[in-house]
């Protein structure tokens, strides 16, 4: 079965610098979070969107921002990049309705690593 | 808010031993609970769930039972194997529409000693 897909695997940006990640949900999945997960740390809820509209706000700095597209892909943009950014950025989708309804899957994550 | 409690780690076991890993909640409605694990250097994987009261999720050997009254979704399996060490993290999901967010316990690590 097709699984949240996210685009770069690992990815090593230098302080002040720009990254972008992006993220392609499960096939009819109408939903995608973003999550940033630190070292050791449990994943923390950044941002969602629901039919390309921000469903809910969490943790996201101001410098991060996020959207989905036609496609329902989504991309997270993150500017003026910190040491503190690195971190494993966890995609996931869900669909509202069907046998998966309420349950979130998650992509295998994109690992940024700022120097 | 929203909160998820776990105990705390790491937890060391033999192989083939009982294992139980705590988590309790606190939720303002009646949430989704969800057992996820990660094994090392991977991402998040759902391991079980359960969407109300009573309901018993179960996986690979794994399970857990949706407790209203103690408001608890313990996670069990009867005989761990070596390739269950992970990290665990227990999560709820408020609201019916598919589309709140997970909030995470801080997760347990598991270790399994042949």
């Amino acid at each position: 079965a097709a699984g949240v897909i996210q685009s770069p695997r690992h990815l090593i940006k230098e302080k002040r610098e720009t990254a972008t990640l992006k993220c392609y949900p499960i096939p009819r999945h109408d939903t995608v979070y973003w999550y940033q997960q630190g070292p050791g740390q449990d994943p923390q809820f950044l941002i969602s969107f629901y039919e390309k509209m921000q469903s809910d706000k969490g943790s996201i700095p101001d410098r991060f921002s996020a959207q989905q597209f036609s496609d329902y892909h989504s991309e997270l943009n993150m500017s003026s990049l910190e040491l503190g950014d690195s971190a494993l950025y966890f995609c996931a989708s869900s669909a509202r309705d069907g046998p998966s309804g309420n349950t979130i899957y998650f992509g295998e994550g994109s690992w940024l690593t700022v120097v | 808010g929203d909160s998820v409690t776990q105990m705390e780690g790491p937890v060391t076991l033999s192989e083939e031993a009982f294992l139980t890993i705590n988590c309790t909640y606190t939720a303002t409605g009646y949430p989704s609970l969800f057992w996820y694990v990660q094994y090392p250097g991977e991402g998040l994987q759902l391991l079980l769930k359960a969407t109300k009261a009573d309901d018993k999720g179960s996986n690979k050997g794994f399970e857990a039972t949706y407790r209203k009254e103690t408001t608890s979704f313990h996670l069990e399996k009867g005989s761990v194997q070596v390739s269950d060490s992970a990290v665990y993290f227990c999560a709820l999901s408020e609201g019916d529409t598919g589309r709140r967010a997970l909030t995470f316990g801080s997760g347990t690590r598991l270790q399994v000693q042949p």
